[in-house]
Order: C-alpha cells, then structure tokens, then sequence
C-alpha cells in the first residue's frame, strides 16, 4: 500500500516570494503523480502530473514539480506567488489499483501581501 | 459547459437520519467516485464506480451506500449508521475505465452538518 506524506500543514509566503510544498510517498512500485489545489469552498484542480518522461512537471498558474524517484518525492515549486495562490494544495499518487488516488493531507498556502 | 454537479451544497441533517447528495456529470464520464474531506485529512474515498450498475468499497464505506442507474449518476446516501458524517463530500469522475491515470474531475462539494 502507498502513503502520501506532506510535509507542511501550512506555509505562510509573502507575495512575489518563491514557494516549495513539499510530497513524499512510499511504495515500491511505478507510481502516476498529480497536484491538486482547492480554493475555499471549492472542489478541486488538477494543477500539473507525472506520468512518465521528464521528471520537470510543468502546470497551470506558473507552478511545476520535480519527482525524484531515488527520495520518493513529489515537490512542487512556484517561484513568484500571487495573493490568489492562497488555497490548500494536495498531493496524489496513484499506483495500480486505477482510478483511485490516495491524498497527502494537504498545505494550506497563504500568501500575504 | 461540462461538468459535474453537486447539490446541495449545504445540508443540514438531524441524528438518525439518512441523506442523499446528488452527483451529476455531464463529461461522459465512465468512472465516478465520492471522497470524504475533514480538516487536516486530506480527502479519503468512499465509493467508487467504473461502469453502470457496478461500484466498490472505498477505504471508508462503513456508514454510505451508492448506486450507480445512469452513467451520468452517482448519488450517495449517508446513512444514520455513520457516526461521525459531518464533513465536506466531494464527488468526481474520471474519464474512462480502460486503464492508466485517471485524472479526475471535481465538484464543487457539499458540505453536511449533523445538527
């Protein structure tokens, strides 16, 4: 079975600063990974995902992500925030069991101005 | 615009009783899902259906039930067996049943408080 372990429950984050939220996961198989974000109130988004190919994720906003498959991680990386990157961000990882996600328990980012 | 619906998006239920929330989509989705959100949990599944008139146990069923009539369906049913349902419920889909990453699709969530 994985495990999605996020690091941080909350970053704080002046706006125009870089951010980094950081995903570990465990398992010991080939592994799809995604970003989520959640506005308040809100469903969620997908923000970028690893598949396969090059480890550099590109998404939606300016936000990309490295996975490094040697430190099972998943870190994602804006590196100039807006006040409307406040929100919570979960990380995925999906295995061989399709379809089901199983989620970090998230960070809250606000971004002050 | 496609998309999935939920409604409602507040509900407020008194002990004992039993609930449904609705889960609409109009993607032409095959696969569809219901998440639990509590703070500081991240999101858990519930149940989840990858063709008609069939679906499985999430990591916590205990307390739900589903059913699956129409592709475009999905409502769940919290019933007065689950001791904690106050939470934010999410539903999603997923684009097909044939294989690798589905990426999926949220709603916009409805939010039960059990009074």
């Amino acid at each position: 079975a994985q495990s999605v372990t996020q690091l941080d429950s909350q970053v704080p984050v002046f706006e125009e600063a870089p951010v980094e939220l950081r995903c570990n996961y465990s398992s010991s198989v080939s592994v799809y990974l995604f970003w989520y974000v959640q506005y308040p109130n809100q469903g969620l988004q997908l923000l970028l995902k690893y598949l396969s190919g090059s480890t550099l994720v590109k998404g939606i906003n300016g936000f990309e992500a490295e996975f490094n498959k040697s430190q099972t991680s998943f870190h994602l990386r804006k590196p100039s925030v807006h006040i409307s990157d406040t929100a919570e961000y979960f990380c995925a990882v999906e295995t061989d069991s399709w379809g089901k996600l199983q989620f970090g328990a998230g960070t809250q980012v606000v971004v002050t101005p | 615009d496609g998309g999935i619906t939920q409604s409602p998006k507040y509900l407020f239920r008194k002990e004992g009783q039993n609930v449904t929330l609705s889960c609409e989509q109009n993607l032409n989705h095959d696969a569809m899902y219901w998440y639990r959100q509590d703070p500081g949990q991240g999101l858990r599944l519930i149940y989840y259906s990858q063709i008609v008139n069939d679906f499985q146990k999430g990591d916590i069923a205990e307390g739900y039930s589903v059913s699956r009539e129409k592709k475009e369906s999905f409502p769940l049913t919290v019933t007065s067996a689950q001791k904690n349902p106050t939470a934010f419920y999410l539903c999603a889909s997923s684009i097909d049943s044939s294989g690798i990453s589905g990426e999926l699709f949220f709603g916009e969530g409805s939010r039960l408080t059990v009074l």
